[in-house]
């Protein structure tokens, strides 16, 4: 069973609107911790924003916030005030705690594309 | 700075040929991972270490081979018997261990391998 599940492979935004990105995941682990990251065509993978799964309240940087639905299992990112600069690859990951290699699962991924 | 630093960024591959994709942190970071990356999908976790002198297979070991000789250096061997290895290989680093560490990754710049 997938572990992380994007379930939009595509999106596209207008500029300076708001947009949400989809994540359900599956654990039966009680300690985890989910993250988004930002691909650029370039390649890099960029680090945007954390969730603990005992975290109360919702994870905020700057214009990237988590809509964190423990009951349902997910984890949708949303971006305020979309800039052209955010069309990228978004790819939201977990962390189980209870496992000892400390690697992240990736789910595969969503394309944003903002208009301009 | 601090950082990961991949080599080389593209690499050219004749059928049946062993090559070997550098990855060196300065970082100080115990754990180090190699991802594989195919066109439009998302990361899958090929070898991973979190001490010098030990690593662990991922999902997609196969085919692949690894060394941990050193802190900073994390090589990976993508060997002939890797039967399609054209794709676009990350490797990573975490502080690795638990406690307040939320496991975030710090990557490299990715290195794409083709095989003519």
């Amino acid at each position: 069973a997938q572990k992380i599940t994007q379930t939009q492979p595509g999106m596209f935004v207008q500029e300076k609107e708001a947009v949400t990105l989809d994540c359900t995941y599956d654990t039966s682990d009680p300690s985890y911790g989910l993250f988004w990251y930002k691909q650029p065509s370039s390649g890099e993978m960029i680090f945007l924003i954390y969730q603990g799964s005992y975290d109360q309240q919702n994870a905020t940087e700057g214009r990237y916030s988590l809509n964190f639905q423990k009951a349902r299992k997910s984890a949708n990112l949303v971006i305020s005030a979309s800039q052209l600069g955010d069309s990228a690859m978004y790819f939201c990951a977990m962390r189980e705690f209870g496992n000892a290699g400390n690697m992240l699962t990736f789910g595969g991924g969503t394309r944003l594309m903002v208009k301009p | 700075d601090g950082g990961i630093t991949q080599s080389p960024k593209y690499l050219f591959r004749k059928e049946g040929q062993n090559v070997t994709l550098s990855c060196e942190q300065n970082l100080n970071h115990d754990a180090m991972y190699w991802y594989r990356q195919d066109p439009g999908q998302g990361l899958r976790l090929i070898y991973y270490s979190q001490i010098v002198n030990d690593f662990q297979k991922g999902d997609i070991a196969e085919g692949y081979s690894v060394s941990r000789e050193k802190k900073e250096s994390f090589p990976l061997t993508v060997t002939s018997a890797q039967k399609n290895p054209t794709a676009f290989y990350l490797c990573a680093s975490s502080r690795g261990g638990g406690g307040v560490n939320t496991g975030e990754l710090f990557f490299g710049e990715g290195s794409r391998l083709t095989v003519l």
